[in-house]
């Protein structure tokens, strides 16, 4: 989707191994979030960001971290994966009071 | 948790037909959102409609807001194949900077 990009797109990794998704945005939006999709639960928001280094967490944090050094970037971590994690995993970008633009996803599976 | 919910969960009917999704939620929200979700691909943002407003209209699609009844439905009118899609509404829980997804409707137009 037009100014914010995942990676990767897809990715398989090991159980107990550390993951990092990165979610990029060209436009200068101060929220970001993570969410994850899964069937028979939608989205779930794992964690969102109000503004560089300001993180909170969503209802489904455990097992996850965020980094946010900059505006335009937002990354995800995994500290070790496990096969609950295995998801579809979203990135958004918000102004207050507009909608949501969404990234394209990442499919992780963890064997 | 799950703030809102969508009904049906599923439904099909043939193009030109009218579509309507119902989504009932349970705090109190400053707006509410409706999205679209193609297989296999980002949610896209259709509408929002403010908690002071009763009707918003985008095209085919019309959205109605009960801030009483903590409901809401989008209706798409003369539907077409392209509409296949999931829907999803999504509040912001009791204002916060933050979206809360209901599992959605999934949406089949038969040609």
């Amino acid at each position: 989707d037009a100014g914010i990009t995942q990676s990767p797109r897809h990715k398989v990794t090991e159980t107990g191994t550390p993951v990092t998704l990165r979610c990029h945005q060209t436009e200068n939006h101060r929220y970001m979030y993570w969410y994850r999709q899964d069937p028979g639960h939608g989205l779930r928001l794992i964690h969102y960001s109000y503004g560089v280094k300001d993180t909170d967490k969503g209802e489904v944090s455990d097992g996850y971290s965020v980094s946010r050094s900059k505006t335009e970037d937002f990354l995800l971590t995994l500290e070790s994966a496990t096969s609950s994690q295995t998801s579809v995993y979203f990135c958004a970008i918000s102004e207050p009071g507009y909608g949501y633009t969404f990234g394209s996803g990442t499919r992780l599976t963890v064997v | 948790s799950q703030q809102g919910e969508e009904d049906p969960q599923a439904l099909s009917i043939q193009e030109g037909e009218n579509a309507t999704m119902n989504c009932s939620y349970k705090t109190s929200i400053n707006n509410l959102q409706w999205y679209r979700q193609n297989s296999g691909r980002g949610l896209v943002h259709l509408i929002l409609i403010r908690s002071n407003e009763r009707e918003k209209h985008s095209g085919r699609l019309r959205v109605t807001l009960d801030t009483s009844k903590k409901s809401s439905s989008l209706l798409i009118t003369a539907s077409r194949a392209a509409d296949t899609a999931s829907y999803f509404c999504a509040t912001d829980d009791q204002g916060a900077q933050k979206l809360v997804f209901g599992q959605g409707t999934r949406l089949t137009i038969n040609p």
